[in-house]
């Protein structure tokens, strides 16, 4: 079974500094990968996503993430993190098994930026 | 255009009883999922209908079932409820059914108590 893993549970910055957070996952096939957030109090949103081509993949608000296929993973990363962004991140991988595609999300990670 | 809806926000239900919880799509949209967030757990996928029909399924025990109408909307229900099963329920809605490159919508959640 596919799984997801999200290294970081608590993720704790200054604004202006910089944000990478990990995202590994199990699958051998061809993949979908998805980056949502969850600011305090709204919906879970989309904030990029990868189906295929440039594996350097922008989303919004200034968030960016790479696919690397070697390596199984997907992170996310910000050049300039603001009070804004605190927020929870969640990865997800959409792949076939068994002949349907079951989206699995990682456990998510708490970002905190102090101002 | 209106997003996803979920009613009702908050419910509190005693162990051995059954719930049922229901969700709007966007207009338009007609694959609907439905997925059960817990902190333990996280976020983790029960099933999906598109077109009335379950597409896909998760790992979820059949006391959790679905169904789908032909305007779109769907009911979750759980049967026999268990104190494990206290969770934010969160339904998502998209244009096409759950593929290689679908794009999700989340509504606020249902907040189900067992106790």
């Amino acid at each position: 079974a596919q799984s997801v893993s999200q290294h970081n549970h608590h993720v704790i910055l200054s604004e202006a500094a910089s944000l990478e957070l990990g995202c590994n996952y199990s699958y051998g096939g061809t993949v979908n990968l998805f980056w949502y957030v969850q600011y305090p109090g709204q919906h879970l949103q989309l904030l990029l996503k990868y189906f295929s081509g440039d594996p350097l993949v922008k989303g919004i608000k200034g968030f960016e993430a790479e696919f690397i296929k070697s390596k199984f993973s997907f992170n996310l990363r910000k050049p300039s993190v603001q009070w804004s962004d605190t927020a929870e991140y969640f990865c997800a991988v959409n792949a076939r098994s068994g002949g349907s595609y079951i989206p699995t999300f990682g456990r998510g990670t708490s970002l905190i930026v102090h101002p | 255009k209106a997003g996803v809806t979920q009613t009702p926000r908050y419910l509190i239900k005693t162990r051995g009883q059954q719930v049922t919880l229901s969700c709007s799509p966007i207009s338009g949209h007609r694959s609907v999922s439905w997925y059960q967030q817990t902190p333990g757990q996280g976020l983790q996928f029960l099933f999906e209908y598109f077109s009335e029909t379950q597409r896909n399924k998760g790992n979820f025990p059949g006391r959790f079932s679905g169904r789908q109408f032909s305007n779109s909307r769907s009911e979750m229900n759980v049967s026999t409820l268990e104190l494990g099963d206290s969770a934010l329920y969160l339904c998502a809605s998209s244009l096409a059914d759950l593929g290689p490159s679908y794009e999700q919508y989340f509504g606020p959640g249902t907040r189900l108590t067992v106790t």
